[in-house]
């Protein structure tokens, strides 16, 4: 079965800060890879999702994330955040050909101070 | 656009009662899920269905049951809810087919069990 790992629990920037959020997974097999956000009082949606082909992943909002296969890493990343990114980010993982039953880590609550 | 209703946000109940969550999705989707959702636990599977009539254990079923009798409903039932039970619960669709193990979310049903 696989398993996710999100290392930053609590992130506090400012506005204009780069921010990084890491991901690794632990599956030896072909996987998907996504990000989801929670903004407050709102449902979770898609960020962004891998399943093949370039390892940079472009999402909405200026997000982007790199599959690096040799780390089992699917890192987060935004240039410069803003306010409205406040919200809580969770990466999941399928594996391609299995049940399709994502694993989600347990959550990064990302605060940004404007 | 694609739609996943949960029909409660906030729920008050009492230790001992009968709960039921209801959850209806509008994309014809195979697939529905029921989470729950902690803070610093993530999101972890409670029960989730494949089809109509069929379901199957998650990864912390104990205490719950659902009933998927319409390929568009998928409720939840605590049959005696517990104060660990309050907790946000997350219901999720995907399509069978095409299915990557991206999911669409409803907007949460917040439990408290006093």
């Amino acid at each position: 079965a696989q398993s996710v790992s999100q290392h930053n629990h609590h992130v506090i920037l400012s506005e204009a800060a780069s921010l990084e959020l890491g991901c690794n997974y632990s599956y030896g097999g072909t996987v998907n890879l996504f990000w989801y956000v929670q903004y407050p009082g709102q449902h979770l949606q898609l960020l962004l999702k891998y399943f093949s082909g370039d390892p940079l992943v472009k999402g909405i909002k200026g997000f982007e994330a790199e599959f690096i296969k040799s780390k089992f890493s699917f890192n987060l990343r935004k240039p410069s955040v803003q306010w409205s990114d406040t919200a809580e980010y969770f990466c999941a993982v399928t594996a391609s050909g299995g049940s399709y039953i994502p694993t989600f880590g347990r959550g990064t609550s990302l605060i940004v101070h404007p | 656009d694609v739609k996943v209703t949960q029909s409660s946000r906030y729920l008050v109940k009492r230790t001992g009662e009968k709960v039921f969550l209801e959850c209806v999705q509008d994309m014809d989707h195979e697939n529905m899920f029921w989470y729950r959702q902690d803070p610093g636990l993530g999101l972890r599977l409670i029960y989730f269905s494949y089809d109509v009539k069929m379901k199957e254990k998650g990864d912390i079923p104990e205490g719950y049951s659902v009933s998927r009798e319409k390929k568009e409903r998928f409720s939840l039932i605590l049959e005696s809810a517990s104060t660990n039970q309050t907790s946000m619960y997350l219901c999720a669709s995907s399509p069978g087919v095409t299915n990557t193990g991206e999911l669409f979310f409803g907007e949460g049903s917040r439990l408290t069990v006093l």
